[in-house]
């Protein structure tokens, strides 16, 4: 069976301090990962997704995430926190021929002026 | 190029009876997938439909039953409402290609209060 386990389900930065946000997955097969965020009462966005290729994914907003094998762990991070990323940010996991998307309970962002 | 469109954005209903939620796939899409995302919580799938035909389940009774349109638009049909259905019903869409899907991109949601 395959799990996401986000660590902290909120996080509060200073705006214009580094941004971490963790995610450490299980699968048995090598896996496909992605980060979205939600804003209040809206759908899901793609920030970013790793499938295989690089290790260090850059996505939109300024977002980044590496996935690290070893560590099962694919931690979203962004060097300088704006008022703007507050929201619900999940971590999700999916396989080659298994489309289901499975997600990580979310963590939320909050901002300080 | 059309993202995802749910309808309707809020809906109300008591327990036991029934609704049909629809969801329009973005242009180009062939697979759309529905999750549930109750308060607090993470999206968990439900089903997925391809060509018309269910692709995957999720842990979800069978009251839970949906559709998909030669257009690829979809509706998800929940019979028998109870009070823990209350909950963000999310669509997303993506295109299935040699036995892989694409990226899955999501709709706004539909609110479904169940009093």
């Amino acid at each position: 069976a395959q799990s996401v386990t986000q660590l902290g389900s909120h996080v509060s930065v200073s705006e214009g301090a580094l941004v971490l946000l963790r995610c450490n997955y299980s699968s048995s097969v090598p896996p496909y990962l992605f980060w979205y965020v939600q804003y209040p009462n809206q759908g899901l966005q793609l920030l970013l997704k790793y499938t295989s290729a690089a290790t260090l994914v850059k996505g939109i907003n300024g977002f980044e995430a590496e996935f690290k094998k070893s560590e099962t762990s694919f931690h979203l991070t962004k060097p300088s926190a704006h008022m703007s990323d507050a929201a619900e940010y999940f971590c999700a996991l999916s396989n080659f021929g298994n489309e289901k998307l499975t997600f990580g309970t979310g963590t939320r962002l909050t901002i300080i002026p | 190029e059309t993202g995802v469109t749910q309808s309707p954005t809020h809906l109300i209903k008591t327990r036991g009876q029934q609704v049909t939620l629809r969801c329009s796939s973005q242009s180009g899409h062939n697979t759309v997938s529905w999750y549930q995302q109750a308060l607090g919580q993470g999206p968990q799938f439900i089903f997925q439909y391809y060509r018309e035909e269910e692709n995957g389940r999720g842990n979800f009774p069978p009251r839970f039953s949906g559709l998909q349109f030669p257009n690829y638009s979809s509706e998800l049909n929940v019979n028998a409402l109870e009070l823990d259905d209350s909950a963000l019903y999310l669509c997303a869409s993506s295109l299935q290609s040699g036995g892989e899907t694409d990226t899955q991109y999501f709709g706004p949601g539909t609110r479904l209060t169940v009093l």
